[in-house]
């Protein structure tokens, strides 16, 4: 079974500078995809940026990007310029590629504030 | 184009009785996802739908959960008898059936509070 650990459950930035949200996951599979959503409270579940365990380059989104380290099985988040409305839960994704149900193993998630 | 519905938005229940969630997924998408989020927690798969067969329930409580999807759209999730650690938010979730589409769309969930 795969895995996904989140060791920060909580986090803090201020507004306009950068934060960086860790994952690791556990997989023995060599093709799969990677996720990051954000929960705000009204619970809605946004995707922010996925990645391809496949592809060696890392995904960017704007002002959200990932520093995807296959071999340590790394999957980290990095938020530029963060805005008050980042404020929300994150949780970190797994999907197999393999698999035909592809439902998604989340993290525990890590509760970003964000301070003016 | 229209978000996936879900309902009721909240719900309080006393232990050992029953409840239903409906599920309204986005027109046209073929697979069907409840999620369990129970507080402090990441979402856990209870059960998924392609069309209207079961493709995985392996974690599903069968002893007192149950889903069914009639004609491959709406979904209802049922509790019975409900517990207290059953107190979560339930996530309905649709995607399309195309391969490698990897989006999965989620409601805005139930919040579920068993007393």
């Amino acid at each position: 079974a795969q895995t996904v650990t989140q060791s920060q459950p909580e986090m803090s930035v201020q507004e306009a500078e950068t934060v960086t949200l860790s994952c690791t996951y556990d997989t023995s599979e060599s093709d799969y995809y990677l996720f990051w959503y954000k929960q705000p409270p009204s619970r809605q579940m946004i995707l922010v940026i996925r990645q391809e365990a496949y592809k060696q380059q890392n995904a960017t989104e704007n002002r959200f990007s990932v520093n995807f380290q296959k071999a340590a099985k790394s999957f980290s988040l990095k938020i530029s310029d963060s805005q008050l409305g980042d404020a929300a839960m994150y949780f970190c994704a797994y999907r197999r590629l393999s698999n035909s149900g592809y439902a998604l193993n989340f993290g525990k998630g890590t509760s970003l504030l964000v301070t003016p | 184009e229209a978000g996936v519905a879900q309902s009721p938005r909240y719900k309080i229940i006393e232990k050992r009785q029953s409840v239903a969630f409906w599920c309204n997924p986005i027109s046209g998408h073929a697979t069907l996802y409840w999620y369990q989020q129970i507080l402090g927690q990441g979402p856990k798969l209870l059960i998924q739908f392609q069309n209207n067969g079961v493709v995985d329930d392996s974690q599903l409580p069968k002893d007192r959960f149950s889903a069914e999807r009639l004609k491959g759209v709406d979904s209802t999730l049922k509790i019975q008898p409900a517990k207290l650690e059953d107190s979560a938010v339930y996530l309905c979730a649709s995607r399309p059936l195309t391969v490698n589409f990897y989006e999965q769309y989620f409601g805005p969930g139930t919040r579920l509070t068993v007393t």
